[in-house]
């Protein structure tokens, strides 16, 4: 079985400062990383996925994150963030052996929050 | 546009009703998910399929059936509704071969 824990459920930042969304994971197996976006009264959008490879992935809107294996780690990453980038951040996992076929396990969220 | 579409968007249902949450997907994904979406706890996984003809309960299912009669469609029923079922629901489904994952866009829903 997989978990997620987001440590911060919000983080404030001042527009145009860098940020970090920080997400820990344990699991028994083999995982997938996910970070989803979650704007206000919309639904989930993905920023980004780590599958294999390399471990910094670039996702959308300038975001990145670094998977770190000996850590359980996924957090993600942006220089520089704007005003648009006020949502709620989803941290999720999968694994196993049936890639694509397993339930994703999500942290319980981050609300990013930019003051102008 | 390929996808999944739920319906209802919102609702508000007396307590007690019986309801039924649609999810359709155009993708022929074979797995297909229920989360249910509450403030300070995230997703949680109600059921899941990862076929046409399967069902499995996730993480809250008291209170919810699904069927899977074919490949495309996932309905989430709730037998008699109960305020604590008040949540966003997400209907989902992946893609074996790339291991993207598809959200609808949501029902909410009240009861009362």
């Amino acid at each position: 079985a997989q978990s997620v824990t987001q440590l911060d459920s919000q983080v404030p930042v001042f527009e145009e400062a860098p940020v970090e969304l920080r997400c820990n994971y344990s699991s028994s197996v083999s995982v997938y990383l996910f970070w989803y976006v979650q704007y206000p009264n919309q639904g989930l959008q993905l920023l980004l996925k780590y599958l294999s490879g390399s471990t910094l992935v670039k996702g959308i809107n300038g975001f990145e994150a670094e998977f770190n294996k000996s850590q359980t780690s996924f957090h993600l990453r942006k220089p520089s963030v704007h005003i648009s980038d006020t949502a709620e951040y989803f941290c999720a996992v999968t694994g196993g052996a049936n890639f694509g076929n397993e339930k994703l396990t999500f942290g319980t969220g981050t609300r990013l929050t930019i003051i102008p | 546009i390929a996808g999944i579409t739920q319906a209802p968007t919102s609702q508000i249902l007396a307590a007690g009703r019986r309801m039924t949450l649609r999810c359709t997907q155009d993708m022929r994904h074979n797995a297909m998910y229920w989360y249910r979406q509450d403030l300070g706890l995230g997703l949680r996984l109600i059921h899941y399929s990862n076929t046409a003809g399967t069902t499995g309960k996730g993480e809250v299912p008291d209170g919810y059936s699904v069927s899977r009669a074919n490949t495309d469609d996932f309905p989430l029923t709730l037998a008699s509704a109960v305020p604590s079922q008040t949540s966003v629901y997400f209907c989902a489904s992946s893609d074996s071969g790339t291991g993207s994952y598809t959200f609808g866009s949501g029902t909410r829903l009240t009861v009362v």
